[in-house]
């Protein structure tokens, strides 16, 4: 089993630009989370779902979109990126027992 | 809302010596506590956890994690460190009926040899 998967893992991106990160898991898991990793902050939540069709904002949801449409994937959308996005981001997923699964990562520079 | 806080960002221990990774906590009912450990360049990996029942949990590659109710903390723990352990570490609480969780700013953890 892959477990929890991120592509991209890196990505260089100019202001203004836009892109899809893609989070795929095959551990059947019913909710799946967006995170953001920045030096000293810890991570923050973005968006989270917690079933297919389903999606909802978390602590920093501005200048982010996502999209549940299959279970097994959860996409994060930055559709006019900002320097200020500049960071790590990290996508979870949560087994009936509360442990959440992380993927590898997806490092974005927005120059 | 809940919140957790890692009173140090850097602990140096000795290998061979015990170590602790020190967490308080804020919630509001009953708390569900975790602690991950995240590696170079890494996703972050589940090391253990306290919904309910003894105060003392034991979790992964050694380390163990105590539960205070008085103290509103939940310290991670291990006897003996090892090189190996040096890793950022984070104290994370459950946040809502999503199991959306509230993470600590880490505590980077370099053990020496």
């Amino acid at each position: 089993n892959a477990g929890v998967t991120q592509t991209p893992k890196f990505r260089v991106l100019k202001t203004g630009q836009s892109m899809t990160l893609l989070c795929a898991q095959d551990m059947n898991h019913e909710y799946m989370y967006w995170y953001r990793q920045d030096p000293g902050m810890g991570l923050r939540l973005i968006h989270y779902s917690v079933g297919e069709g389903t999606t909802a904002k978390g602590e920093v949801p501005d200048g982010y979109n996502v999209s549940r449409l299959k279970k097994q994937n959860f996409l994060l959308g930055l559709e006019s990126a900002a320097p200020s996005q500049t960071s790590v981001y990290f996508c979870a997923t949560c087994a009936f027992t509360y442990e959440q699964y992380f993927g590898p990562g997806t490092r974005l520079t927005v120059t | 809302a809940q919140s957790v806080a890692q009173p140090e960002d850097q602990v140096n221990v000795a290998e061979g010596n015990p170590l602790t990774v020190k967490c308080t906590y804020s919630v509001s009912g009953n708390p569900y506590l975790f602690w991950y450990v995240q590696y170079p360049n890494r996703g972050l990996q589940f090391l253990l956890k306290y919904i309910t029942g003894d105060n003392l949990v034991k979790g992964s590659y050694g380390f163990e994690a105590e539960f205070n109710k008085s103290q509103t903390s939940f310290h991670l723990k291990k006897p003996s460190a090892l090189v190996s352990d040096s890793a950022l570490y984070f104290c994370a609480v459950r946040e809502g009926s999503a199991r959306q969780l509230t993470f600590g700013s880490g505590t980077q953890l370099t053990v020496l040899p």
